[in-house]
């Protein structure tokens, strides 16, 4: 079983839209994640750390269900500027990443 | 911010031939640097870890007589790929642990796209 599990997508939302999906992780134990956005052909660039307790930034929300094993990644107000792949990430004293979610915000 | 200096950003080689990949910190000291490849719409998957002036320990199913790791220097790490293969064609990416940055310590470089014909 891989250590983190994404939906692939496509999501293919427009602009304004609100846009939302999950990554699943199979080590109960694990205590740090992250979201990080990658572009085509690009190196993935940290989009913010996930917290226990839910977290935002800006017109991103990330949130940790521990009981369900299952981080979430929400996206409001879409922007073109949003169309990438973004990878669930989980730091077990290194890096592991999933295949990524990919979005395309539409006009 | 930190910053990983990632060379060359493309690369196309010939069969049997090797190509060496260079990353450098450029601001602060890697203390361990992870190398990552990544195929067409696949993840990052974590080739090799190397800690400056010790071998590097590499994942399950990777071979380390063909993906050579040296980390000599605080600032400079290389990944060679001794006799590439068109199936060693992929994007390979460096991340250095040990930058003072909000990315935990993990600063990645630009990648390097590896075509093998």
């Amino acid at each position: 079983r891989k250590e983190v599990e994404q939906d692939p997508g496509p999501f293919n939302v427009p602009e304004g839209a609100t846009v939302a999906f999950n990554c699943t992780y199979s080590n109960s134990a694990s205590q740090s994640f992250f979201w990080y956005r990658q572009d085509c052909r690009k190196e993935p660039k940290l989009l913010m750390s996930v917290y226990s307790s839910g977290n935002e930034d800006g017109r991103f929300t990330a949130q940790l269900n521990r009981a369900s094993q299952y981080i979430s990644l929400l996206i409001r107000d879409s922007k073109l500027s949003d169309s990438a792949t973004y990878l669930c990430v989980h730091n077990d004293y290194k890096l592991s990443f999933g295949a990524g979610t990919t979005v395309t915000v539409r006009a | 911010g930190a910053v990983v200096s990632q060379h060359p950003s493309w690369v196309i080689c010939k069969s049997g031939t090797s190509v060496k990949i260079e990353c450098r910190s450029l601001d602060f000291q890697a203390t361990t640097m992870f190398w990552y490849r990544q195929f067409p719409k696949q993840s990052l998957m974590l080739m090799a870890t190397s800690n400056e002036g010790s071998k590097a320990t590499y994942e399950q199913g990777v071979e380390k007589d063909k993906f050579l790791i040296n980390h000599a220097s605080l600032t400079l790490s290389t990944l060679t790929v001794t006799s590439a293969h068109p199936e060693d064609s992929s994007f390979y990416i460096c991340s250095a642990a040990g930058g003072q940055t909000a990315n935990y310590g993990y600063t990645f470089g630009s990648g390097t796209r590896l075509t093998v014909v």
